[in-house]
Parts: structure tokens; sequence; C-alpha cells
């Protein structure tokens, strides 16, 4: 299986603070690669897929680059309703996987 | 509007078999493949398989091979997933969302596994 990871796996920032999460596959994935946001009790939600598509209805502050094995998540200016974990999933193999999760939190 | 509404919470004692359901709306339901994924306490989400809502076919993870059944029935637009030989560690939010990439998802089913 492909395995992905997330760094930092929790990061603290304030609001209107510049974030940058960070992915990385086990191997290349192409652009096969999206960004979910998930609040406590909630179900994921899609923001990001094909590495830099910003899915319908979701904020332009949020924004995804790279391909290959590294990616990244940038918020560009936090908003409260922003703090959450986020988490990147690769599509290329159909066995789907997950990054960890990095849990954004209020400083 | 697109959405996937889920069964009800689940208490399973180890050994049992569980069965959630997956009700689509708002969208072609025989278009799209339906997933299931889950999220067991404090980890990271889990994908199981997934059904081609057209065909019936079905793909699994190798992890969950053997315990896990996915079905679905178009007159119903409702997709199910059915875990066997449940154990303690099977303790988990579990999802249903639609197609790839996963959108939209189903709101979860906490089943909890305990004797």
């Amino acid at each position: 299986d492909i395995q992905m990871t997330q760094s930092p796996s929790s990061l603290s920032a304030s609001v209107g603070d510049r974030v940058t999460i960070t992915c990385r596959a086990s191997q290349s994935i192409s652009s096969y690669l999206s960004w979910y946001q998930q609040k406590p009790g909630k179900a994921p939600k899609l923001l990001i897929y094909a590495a830099s598509s910003l899915q319908s209805g979701v904020p332009s502050r949020f924004s995804g680059s790279g391909s290959g094995t590294d990616f990244t998540l940038t918020i560009s200016s936090l908003q409260p309703e922003d703090f959450a974990t986020y988490y990147c999933q690769q599509s290329y193999s159909a066995l789907y996987t997950f990054g960890q999760g990095t849990k954004l939190e209020i400083k | 509007q697109v959405q996937l509404v889920q069964s009800g919470a689940e208490v399973k004692k180890p050994g049992a078999s569980v069965k959630i359901s997956c009700k689509a709306s708002g969208f072609t339901f025989t278009t799209y493949p339906m997933q299931w994924l889950r999220q067991a306490p404090g980890q990271r989400l889990e994908w199981m398989g997934w059904i081609n809502a057209g065909d019936g076919n079905t793909k699994y993870s190798q992890k969950f091979q053997g315990r896990v059944t996915i079905t679905r029935d178009t007159s119903a637009t409702t997709a199910y997933m059915e875990l066997s030989s449940l154990r303690s560690e099977d303790t988990a939010v579990y999802y249903c969302a639609r197609g790839v990439p996963f959108d939209p998802w189903g709101q979860g089913t906490l089943v909890t596994v305990s004797s």
C-alpha cells in the first residue's frame, strides 16, 4: 500500500495567519491527491482534489499544490472556522490511503 | 441536494456481525461508486472497500477481505456494509462516501464492540 505521511501532526496558529501543511507519499502518485477537513464529531469534507483543484463551495483561501510525492495545503488567512483536522488522501492506487492527519489549533 | 444518510449507532458483542445502511438521494445512484471507510478513536481514516452501484462489482481492502461485504439495492438507492466476526478493535465510526474523490460523506455510524 502507498503510505501517506503528513507534517506537522499538530499546529498552533492565530486567526489571520498563513498556514501550510505538507503530505508526502511513499511513491509517486502523480496528482491523485485530495485534502479533507474534519471537525470534531463530523464527517470529513472535501476541500481539494487532483492536488490543486478547489471543490465547489470551498473558500478561495484554501489552495493545494504539488505532484509526484510531495504536496501542500495552504490556508492563506486563517479564519475561526478553519480550526479542524486536515487529512490528505491518495487515489493513485485503488487501495486508497490517508495521512495521519494534522490538527490545527488556535494559538 | 446530494445527501447520504446512514443508519443509527450499533452496539455489538465480539463475534457478532453488523450491517450499516447508506441511503443516497439527490443524484443518480447507479452512476457512482459507493465507498465505505472507518475511523477508530484517535486513528486515521481507513478505506474498507467500494461497490460499483451500477453493476454491483466490489473491491475490498485486503485488511478486511473475508470479513466485509458491501452490497446495494438500486431500487432503494441504498448501499450496505456488513462486517462480521467483530472484535473490540472494530469499534469505530463507519462512513459511506460517494465516488472518488470522496464527496459527500454520510454522517457516520458509531459501532461499539463490547462484551
